[in-house]
């Protein structure tokens, strides 16, 4: 399983655009890339997954350059409610939901008026 | 999407008791379901891999007769917490694969005094 990198913290303002930033040198091929969202005392959630290029969803983009290194989660125009802890994953994603989910310490991003 | 019920949400026990937490895959079928666990300010630990029909499996470090699994049916996980001690205060987290993608409950706070 490959390990992932990413900032402990983030701070942002209401309506800025957030881009958390994960590494993942050891990324395999057949590997694709989850980010999931956790709120105080609840499980985390799906935000979005991709294997490469970029990923559009209703509340989230996903950049991945050419090597797959690293990946780039990006929130546009953040609320108060966006603050939350974000996990970058990096595992098959063909039976995905069958394999273990290692977390990494994921980042704490907050959000201020 | 679906969804991944627990019960309780919350419990309170005794040192020296013992406590089963339900996990449950209200409108798919799960033939793997995940345990977690969660200190406060910490990332999400996998304990162990539940298998219906089969033992489960534990990760390093997490002793499986304290920690006891049972996948008994496509829809139902349990761990029971045996003889808990303060020190197993945590908050424990279930989830259920399905495909590519696995879906998370909203997690127990148990409370040993």
């Amino acid at each position: 399983l490959a390990k992932t990198t990413q900032p402990i913290s983030m701070d942002s303002y209401e309506g800025q655009e957030v881009n958390i930033t994960c590494s993942h040198n050891n990324i395999a091929t057949n590997d694709y890339i989850t980010w999931y969202q956790q709120f105080p005392s609840q499980g985390p959630r799906f935000i979005i997954q991709g294997y490469k290029t970029k990923v559009t969803n209703e509340v989230a983009s996903l950049f991945i350059p050419a090597d797959r290194k690293s990946s780039t989660l990006s929130l546009p125009r953040v609320s108060l409610s966006d603050t939350a802890v974000y996990y970058c994953l990096v595992g098959a994603a063909i039976s995905g939901g069958y394999n273990k989910l290692i977390f990494g310490a994921g980042t704490r991003l907050a959000v201020h008026p | 999407g679906a969804v991944v019920s627990q019960h309780p949400s919350r419990v309170i026990c005794k040192s020296g008791t013992s406590v089963k937490i339900e996990c449950r895959s209200l409108d798919f079928q799960a033939t793997t379901m995940f345990w977690y666990r969660q200190f406060p300010k910490k990332s999400l630990m996998l304990m162990a891999t539940s298998n219906e029909g089969s033992k489960a499996t534990y990760e390093q470090g997490v002793e499986k007769d304290k920690f006891l699994i049972n996948h008994a049916s496509l829809t139902l996980s349990t761990l029971t917490v045996t003889s808990a001690h303060p020190e197993d205060s945590s908050f424990y987290i279930c989830s259920a694969g399905l495909v590519n993608e696995q879906f998370f409950g909203p997690g127990t706070r148990l409370t040993v005094l």
